[in-house]
């Protein structure tokens, strides 16, 4: 089973400014990831696949890079509506789909 | 709209059973692998278990096989998930997801790209 560990598990970020978050494979899953965002109380929602491209809808302060075991997720100037937990997610070596723990953006 | 919608969530106690539905509108369902997902209480995402689009091919998390049942009707555009031998870590919020898949010479690849709202199930006496 590949582990997905992310970091930070939280990070204090103010409005406007840049993001960076980290998310390591445990083994090779080439660019087979994607990234998830989860407001509270809602359900997750597709950002980021095949570790770069974005999903239908998502702006372009979104932005994923990496492959192999390291990938980042980048949002260039966080907006209010950015705050929420992230999750990174490999799907190369399946099963099973193995999600990070998340890395919690909030408002610093 | 493609639109997912889960029911069927409930109180239960542990050793009981439980069948969550979920709903699909807006897309062809028999053309995709579907997927649950489930979340517990402060907890992260866990992956449960996948079906293929024709219910050949089903995986499931290692904590829920022998218990889960994954399937598909495709007359009804529904998934289900039928849960038995609950214990109180099955207690989660439980995500229906459909599964796009990327095709590449290595094989198939799929992730989750329309996730519904939820249905939540307590495991407790």
């Amino acid at each position: 089973e590949i582990v997905m560990t992310q970091s930070p598990a939280t990070l204090s970020v103010s409005p406007g400014e840049r993001a960076t978050l980290s998310c390591r494979a445990s083994q090779s899953v080439s660019s087979n990831l994607a990234w998830y965002q989860q407001k509270c109380g809602q359900a997750p929602r597709l950002l980021i696949y095949g570790a770069s491209t974005r999903a239908t809808g998502i702006p372009a302060r979104f932005s994923g890079s990496g492959s192999g075991t390291e990938f980042t997720l980048t949002i260039s100037s966080l907006q209010s509506e950015d705050f929420a937990v992230y999750y990174c997610q490999q799907y190369n070596n399946w099963p099973p789909w193995t999600f990070g723990q998340g890395t919690k953006v909030e408002i610093k | 709209e493609v639109q997912l919608v889960e029911s069927g969530g409930g109180l239960v106690q542990p050793g009981g059973s439980l069948r969550l539905s979920c709903a699909a509108s807006g897309f062809t369902f028999s053309s995709y692998w579907m997927s649950w997902v489930r979340q517990a209480p402060g907890k992260g995402l866990e992956w449960v278990a996948n079906i293929k689009q024709d219910g050949s091919e089903k995986y499931y998390v290692d904590s829920v096989k022998g218990r889960f049942t994954i399937s598909r009707d495709k007359s009804k555009n529904s998934l289900y998930l039928q849960m038995n031998s609950l214990r109180a870590e099955d207690t989660a919020v439980y995500y229906c997801a459909r599964c796009r898949a990327v095709a590449t010479i290595f094989g198939y690849y799929y992730y989750m790209d329309v996730w519904g709202k939820g249905t939540t199930v307590t495991v407790s006496s």
